[in-house]
């Protein structure tokens, strides 16, 4: 399709484990955001790729969170050692950049930790 | 500092009428973008209107128009003619540009719930 793809839409998985989830952008665009969104909550800043590499990773919340983008398309957010807390809808984004430059979103991956 | 405030609990409106959403902001830089989101019950995140810090003219995009008072730091949705399809969260977003540079991150506010009753 042509709007931004997200995989899994859910997942489920135990306190402890490793967790990864993919973002594919809209062709061409050369921004990409990962974002988290509590229930009830505004989305939360993570990370922002421009092109392969992080230009803004302030947002994310500690050492167990890490993304990447190696060739400047597809991204994966990797959660180490997962948390009842992180359970959350991980939303990504991408933006072309140009007028306005709003975000286009997935649709989101709703995490469960147990 | 919290950088967009959005305090209405909830909202309600009638069908066909029009109802505003309020947005405050705090930056101190003199560029920035100001961004409109809905995000239905089915999640996804649908981007609205956007008001340049610049631009001399309230932003409008069909039923959507934006009241931005800049020496307020406000920017309120309008939504005119309201829908029973308008049912859901409402989210205003910043841009700061001269700082972080013109492709960065949106921060959020908290959101609005909008109901639209028949």
């Amino acid at each position: 399709g042509a709007g931004v793809s997200q995989t899994p839409s859910n997942k489920v998985t135990e306190k402890g484990k490793y967790v990864e989830l993919r973002c594919d952008p809209i062709s061409g665009h050369t921004a990409l955001y990962w974002y988290r969104q509590s229930l009830g909550q505004g989305p939360e800043f993570l990370i922002y790729f421009q092109g392969t590499g992080a230009a803004d990773d302030s947002g994310l919340p500690n050492d167990r969170f890490f993304a990447v983008r190696p060739e400047g398309s597809v991204s994966t957010l990797k959660i180490q050692r997962t948390e009842r807390g992180d359970s959350a809808v991980y939303l990504c984004a991408s933006s072309a950049g140009l007028g306005t430059g709003e975000l286009f979103f997935g649709e989101g991956s709703r995490l469960t930790v147990l | 500092a919290q950088k967009i405030t959005q305090t209405q609990p909830g909202m309600f409106v009638q069908e066909k009428e029009a109802v505003t959403l309020d947005c405050t902001y705090d930056t101190s830089d003199p560029s920035y973008g100001l961004f409109w989101y809905k995000q239905p019950s089915s999640g996804e995140m649908i981007f609205l209107i956007y008001q340049g810090s610049y631009d001399q003219q309230n932003a409008t995009e069909g039923r959507y128009s934006l009241n931005f008072q800049k020496a307020r730091k406000s920017a309120n949705l309008v939504i005119s003619a309201s829908q029973l399809g308008d049912s859901a969260m409402y989210f205003c977003a910043m841009r700061e540009i001269v700082r972080t540079g013109a492709n960065s991150k949106l921060t959020f506010g908290k959101g609005i719930t909008l109901s639209v009753r028949p």
